[in-house]
């Protein structure tokens, strides 16, 4: 089925660890992105891509790294865990059009807890 | 900065009521707004897509208008049913490949 698949579904981490959140797009899409969603603050920004190799920040950038080596993978790695990166991790893709983005794939989310 | 606020944050309604979601934005300088559906523990569906230029969008029993502006965006949902009980969010592609979404409304519709 084409979309956006996000692995894992779920994942605890101890203060300190790293980890990779998976995500891959099918649908040959240029824009790539990664959001938190925290209650009562709607979905931030966290980093980005246009393309393979091209990656900038978003609005909450701080303690994690991303690469995109390829159009169909967009990886985000915390590499320090800590207790405030708790949060639902959602990755999103859209074609890049002339004038404006078309509108977003989401995929179904990775709920991080950071004990 | 572009802020994107949806009020209410909760709505509860009977069954087959009409009913008018609201999302208000600071900046009219906008690429497109889009309305998604969140239901709990999932991710987010999109529901309408409306570009800066055109005024509404519909599919089915939602209608999404477009008010540049004035910042604001209403989704309608005619005669609603207890399966549109979820979070309904916006949000606002304001160029420079950013997007702005708010906290979304949280519906309920009782059967």
């Amino acid at each position: 089925n084409a979309g956006v698949t996000q692995t894992p579904k779920f994942q605890v981490l101890k203060t300190g660890q790293s980890m990779t959140l998976q995500c891959a797009q099918d649908m040959n899409h240029e824009y790539m992105s990664w959001y938190r969603q925290d209650p009562g603050m709607g979905l931030r920004l966290i980093h980005y891509s246009v393309g393979a190799g091209i990656t900038d920040q978003g609005e909450v950038p701080n303690g994690y790294n991303v690469s995109r080596s390829t159009t169909e993978d967009f990886p985000l790695r915390l590499l320090s865990a800590a207790p405030s990166q708790t949060s639902v991790y959602f990755c999103a893709s859209s074609y890049l059009g002339t004038a404006a983005h078309y509108g977003y794939t989401f995929g179904s989310g990775t709920r991080l807890t950071v004990v | 900065k572009q802020e994107v606020t949806q009020i209410p944050a909760a709505l509860s309604v009977p069954e087959g009521e009409n009913l008018v979601l609201n999302c208000s934005f600071t900046d009219s300088a906008i690429y497109n707004l889009q309305w998604f559906r969140q239901d709990p523990g999932k991710g987010l569906t999109s529901l309408l897509l409306i570009q800066s230029s055109q005024r509404e969008q519909t599919s089915g029993r939602l209608n999404a208008s477009l008010d540049k502006s004035s910042g604001r965006s209403t989704l309608y949902i005619a005669a609603s049913q207890p399966g549109d009980s979820a979070t309904y969010l916006c949000a606002v592609n304001t160029g420079g490949f950013k997007t702005i979404f708010g906290a979304g409304t949280r519906l309920f519709v009782k059967a």
